[in-house]
């Protein structure tokens, strides 16, 4: 149980485009999700943590119009890298909390390789 | 303003050595700790938790870790290590109480088994 997915798990794209990355809480319902970034050989920073049905909380440093999240449904959540440009690329992971079984514990995808060209 | 330390960036051992990962924390009461581990190019995988209670606490894979309240510590053990346990190590803590809240990482520590 407590699986989550994260999709695409690698993207590549060019200067000044947007690219989506979603993540899936597959067998349980994640009140909260929180994104990750994660720069080579360093450790996991966290950019913003959203609760489903409400605006996302953004870690002081973070663009907020740069990185949009959304948070619609108790399974879904999705970062949006906004006119990416290539100091954007890194490994993004995101992670997912239930209020119920297990409500302290983070479950994390497999991350996202970002490339901009 | 809670910290995580991981003193040590890299560490190899030998297929079947034990080992043990160190991590100490800075935080205002006794946090939530946690152990992940992460293979290249991967997410996260919990080893380990401990909220309460026993300060031994028990993993997945054979790993286990001690709280040591007195020197702010939480370090990973393991009696046996296999070569698929080769990956980057993190240390984590939370606050207590309440759903899960934002977690502060420690920087990890890269494990390399030699065979």
């Amino acid at each position: 149980g407590a699986v989550v997915s994260q999709h695409p798990s690698w993207v590549i794209c060019k200067s000044g485009t947007s690219v989506k990355i979603e993540c899936r809480s597959l067998d349980f319902q994640a009140t909260t999700m929180f994104w990750y970034r994660q720069f080579p050989k360093q450790s996991l920073m966290l950019m913003a943590t959203s609760n489903e049905g409400s605006k996302a909380t953004y870690e002081q440093g973070v663009e907020k119009d740069k990185f949009l999240i959304n948070h619609a449904s108790l399974t879904l959540s999705t970062l949006t890298v906004t006119s990416a440009h290539p100091e954007d690329s890194s490994f993004y992971i995101c992670s997912a909390s239930s209020a119920g079984v297990a409500k302290n514990i983070q479950y994390f995808g497999a991350g996202t390789r970002l490339s901009v060209l | 303003a809670q910290s995580v330390t991981q003193p040590d960036i890299h560490i190899t051992v030998s297929e079947g050595a034990s080992l043990e990962l160190r991590c100490n924390y800075s935080y205002g009461a006794t946090p939530y700790l946690f152990w992940y581990v992460q293979s290249p190019g991967q997410g996260l995988q919990l080893l380990l938790k401990y909220f309460s209670g026993d300060t031994l606490v028990q993993g997945i894979k054979g790993f286990e870790a001690e709280f040591k309240r007195s020197q702010s510590s939480f370090n990973l053990r393991k009696p046996s290590v296999h070569w698929s346990d080769a990956a980057e190590y993190f240390c984590a803590v939370g606050p207590p109480g309440g759903t899960a809240s934002k977690l502060t990482f420690g920087t990890g520590t890269r494990l390399q088994v030699t065979l």
